[in-house]
């Protein structure tokens, strides 16, 4: 069984500031992990993933996550926030390969918000 | 392509009534999915299907059935509704680990 739990279901950024989202996860094979964004009104939208190899993944809109076995996390990070980033993010586990890797767990989500 | 198209986007049931939320994918993905989102509590997985006529339950299916003749399709079924149903509903399919999401119902059970 996987699980994922999102630390801060708010975090608020000033405009140019660093973006930090974190997400730890338990699983008993290895993962797929994933980062959902969730603009006003809308479906989700996959911002990256980590699937295998390179363990610092860069997705769009500037977004970067780096996957630490070691501390079973997958933090998203922004160097400089935009108020375009204003969304909910979602980060989600699947097993990874030669397992249910087409089942996604998703966390509770974080509310960003970017302060002019 | 259109992508994953979901019909209607918002709904108000009355207790009991039924409904079906249609999900429509043009991408030819095998896989799709049906979430609920409830306020602070993440996506839970109601129903999935792994192709046209095989589909199995996620963590959250009571209430709620499905089906699917076509790859194309998969629609959601409520029946007797009930206020704990009210919920924004998505409908996705997956190709390669990447499922796309459609734009969701928002139903409401009075």
């Amino acid at each position: 069984a996987q699980s994922v739990t999102q630390l801060g279901s708010h975090v608020s950024v000033s405009e140019g500031a660093l973006v930090l989202l974190r997400c730890n996860y338990s699983s008993s094979v290895p993962p797929y992990l994933f980062w959902y964004v969730q603009y006003p009104n809308q479906g989700l939208q996959l911002l990256l993933k980590y699937t295998t190899g390179a363990t610092l993944v860069k997705g769009i809109n500037g977004f970067e996550a780096e996957f630490k076995k070691s501390e079973t996390s997958f933090h998203l990070t922004k160097p400089s926030a935009h108020m375009s980033d204003a969304a909910e993010y979602f980060c989600a586990v699947s097993e990874g390969s030669g397992g249910s890797n087409y089942k996604l767990t998703f966390g509770k989500g974080t509310l960003l918000t970017v302060n002019p | 392509n259109a992508g994953v198209t979901q019909t209607p986007k918002f709904r108000i049931l009355k207790i009991g009534q039924s409904m079906t939320l249609q999900c429509t994918q043009d991408m030819n993905h095998n896989y799709m999915y049906w979430y609920r989102q409830d306020p602070g509590m993440g996506l839970k997985l109601i129903y999935y299907s792994v192709g046209a006529g095989i589909t199995d339950k996620g963590e959250v299916p009571n209430g709620y059935n499905v089906s699917r003749s076509t790859t194309e399709d998969f629609p959601l079924r409520l029946e007797l509704a009930a206020p704990s149903q009210t919920s924004v509903y998505f409908c996705a399919s997956r190709v390669s680990y990447e499922q796309y999401f459609g734009p969701g119902t928002r139903l409401t059970v009075t």
